[in-house]
């Protein structure tokens, strides 16, 4: 079946740095992906819906500036944590869908888990 | 607007009973109804998914759900649980089939499943 990949797995970043967190289609074509967050023991946080060559669409409450999406080609859209800070760690999960079959299942990646010292 | 209520955050059976785990939604349109699975430090699998077709669902390894409109629930149930079924279960909601809205999934609070032996 139809693989998402998220790289890194595991990142581990000083409070203040930027980290930047990989979300890629391997055998189809994601015209749409969704980055998610989750926090221990909770269910997942749609935080922005990242659309291919235009501006990503933002959930209420998150902060565009602070968690930089960009979906550059059809098989890659990339989630950039600015200036992390502790409370930003988290489980990063993406999810993406073949850009052919609209109505087909939506992938999810293995998540990236962010922990800020 | 759609949301999605999981009853109760943990539920333990013994290696070989039922498994039941009971999902409830509000949606204000004809819903599309999903069940994850998600193993630790991992992305979400689908079990299984309702997308207006029959009501009741066969999913992967067993499990199986059944759409109840009256009842606005999408319970899922396995007859005989396995020690490899223990994880954490997303009962998610979506509306409308097409577009971008189709990815964007509505989560439960989630379901930790514990079997034992």
């Amino acid at each position: 079946g139809a693989v998402v990949s998220q790289h890194p797995s595991w990142v581990i970043c000083k409070s203040g740095t930027s980290v930047k967190i990989e979300c890629r289609s391997l055998d189809f074509q994601a015209t749409t992906m969704f980055w998610y967050r989750q926090f221990p023991k909770q269910s997942l946080m749609l935080m922005a819906t990242s659309n291919e060559g235009s501006k990503a669409t933002y959930e209420q409450g998150v902060e565009k500036d602070k968690f930089l999406i960009n979906h550059a080609s059809l098989t890659l859209s990339t989630l950039t944590v600015t200036s992390a800070h502790p409370e930003d760690s988290s489980f990063y999960i993406c999810s993406a869908r073949d850009g052919y079959n609209p109505a087909g299942e939506l992938f999810f990646g293995e998540g990236s888990r962010l922990t800020v010292l | 607007a759609q949301s999605v209520t999981q009853l109760g955050s943990h539920v333990s059976v013994s290696e070989g009973a039922l498994v039941l785990l009971r999902c409830n939604y509000s949606s204000s349109v004809p819903p599309y109804l999903f069940w994850y699975v998600q193993y630790p430090n991992q992305g979400l699998q689908l079990l299984l998914k309702y997308t207006s077709a029959a009501t009741l669902v066969k999913g992967i390894n067993g499990f199986e759900a059944e759409f109840k409109k009256s009842e606005t629930s999408f319970h899922l149930t396995k007859p005989s649980a396995h020690m490899s079924d223990a994880a954490e279960y997303f009962c998610a909601v979506s509306v409308g089939a097409g577009g971008t809205s189709y990815g964007k999934l509505t989560f439960g609070q989630g379901t930790i499943l514990t079997v034992h032996p």
